[in-house]
Formats: structure tokens, sequence, C-alpha cells
């Protein structure tokens, strides 16, 4: 089956603690995205990547880093200088295509928490 | 920056009852997309409007995208409690990335 992996589901983080959101889709897609969901603010895009060692600060890149060393990995790291880092964490991945036109298929999320 | 505005935020309806959510941006898209997400789920896509005054339909679902290309909505015909959900409007942006509303959440009462 095709789709879009992330783990882990659930996540905990300690204070001055980074960590590492993993995301690996099989769909053969070249663009992948990381977006922030919070209750009531939607999905805030986070970073974006159209191909493999690229990739482009979203709206909210503050805190957070990522690499894109090979086409079907985009992992995301919660940096310690992101002061609120609870929230849900989505990865997409899509066909590239100008304007968005295309559509992006979601993985399951993983939902990070401090402790 | 570019931003896509998305109303109302919540909508309680009774089942069988119609529903309907709006968005607006102030630029003009090059296109709009539609998703919906179900309570502990993740998005997912469920149409794409491209052109001036497109309306499309799937089933009990309306789409529609403005003659300006700068709204779009989303109507729902007789809701169903599988109707439940939050739907989640994204327009095209110029970096071609999706610029998503806030979204509607949905609750359906039976």
């Amino acid at each position: 089956d095709g789709g879009i992996t992330q783990s882990p589901k659930y996540l905990f983080r300690k204070e001055g603690q980074n960590v590492t959101l993993s995301c690996e889709q099989n769909l053969n897609h070249d663009a992948m995205y990381w977006y922030r969901q919070d209750p009531g603010q939607g999905l805030r895009l986070i970073y974006y990547s159209q191909i493999v060692n690229d990739f482009q600060k979203g709206d909210i890149a503050e805190g957070y880093s990522v690499s894109r060393e090979k086409k079907e990995s985009f992992p995301l790291t919660v940096t310690s200088a992101q002061k609120n880092p609870t929230a849900f964490y989505l990865c997409a991945s899509s066909i590239p295509g100008t304007g968005g036109r295309q559509p992006q298929h979601f993985g399951d999320g993983t939902r990070l928490s401090i402790l | 920056g570019q931003q896509v505005m998305q109303i109302p935020q919540y909508q309680h309806v009774q089942e069988g009852e119609d529903f309907t959510t709006y968005c607006n941006s102030s630029t003009t898209l090059s296109n709009i997309q539609w998703y919906k997400q179900r309570p502990g789920g993740h998005p997912v896509f469920l149409i794409q409007l491209v052109k001036s005054g497109e309306v499309k339909k799937q089933k009990r679902l309306t789409f529609q995208f403005g003659e300006a290309k700068k709204n779009s909505s989303l109507h729902i015909t007789a809701t169903q409690t599988t109707d439940v959900g939050t739907y989640f409007c994204a327009g095209g942006g110029s970096q071609g990335n999706l610029i998503f509303g806030k979204g509607t959440k949905l609750s359906v009462k039976p």
C-alpha cells in the first residue's frame, strides 16, 4: 500500500531537548511538507521541500530544522529553541506543481507533548 | 503574507439540516482545494477547483469557486452523522505551496 508513515504517533520531550519526527513516503512524490496543527489554528506550514537536497522555510520555521537527503524521507527536528512545541505535527507529500495545484497526501501525524 | 479566511469556525447542526462553510482570500488564488479531517484523523483531500465560477458536486457536497477566484464555498445538503469533522479550504500560494484556512468544525446531532 502506498502512503505516508509518521513515527512515533506520540512523543514526549523534556525541556531543553531536541527531538526528531520521522516522515517516510512510498508514493514516489518529489514534494514533502511539514505542518503544525494547534486547536483552532488550522494547518501552519513549517518547512517544505520540492526536491531532494532542497527545502524552504514556511510561515513558522523558527525553532525547527529539516533535511531532505532522500526522496522518501523528510525528518523534522524540533529544537530546544522552539518555546511552545506542544502540538500535532502533520507530514504531507505531493507531486510538485505550481501554485500548490497538486493534492497533498497526509500521514497520521505525531502528537508532541512537553514533560 | 497571503491568508485564507474561513468561516464559521464551528457549526452545530441537526441531522438532515444543510451546512455551508466559506473561504475568502484578499488575493486572487490560482486554485482552491478542500480537505476533510475526521476527529483524531488527518486531512483527506476532497476536491480541487481551478476555473473561475467553477462548481463541482460529490453526492451531497457542492463546491464553488468564485468568479474573481478570491472566494469559495462548500455546501452539504441534508447532513449525516458521517459528515462530522473539520473542513479546510486551501488556496494555491505564490511559492508553490498551499495556504490553509483555519477550518470549520462541523458537529451533527442525530
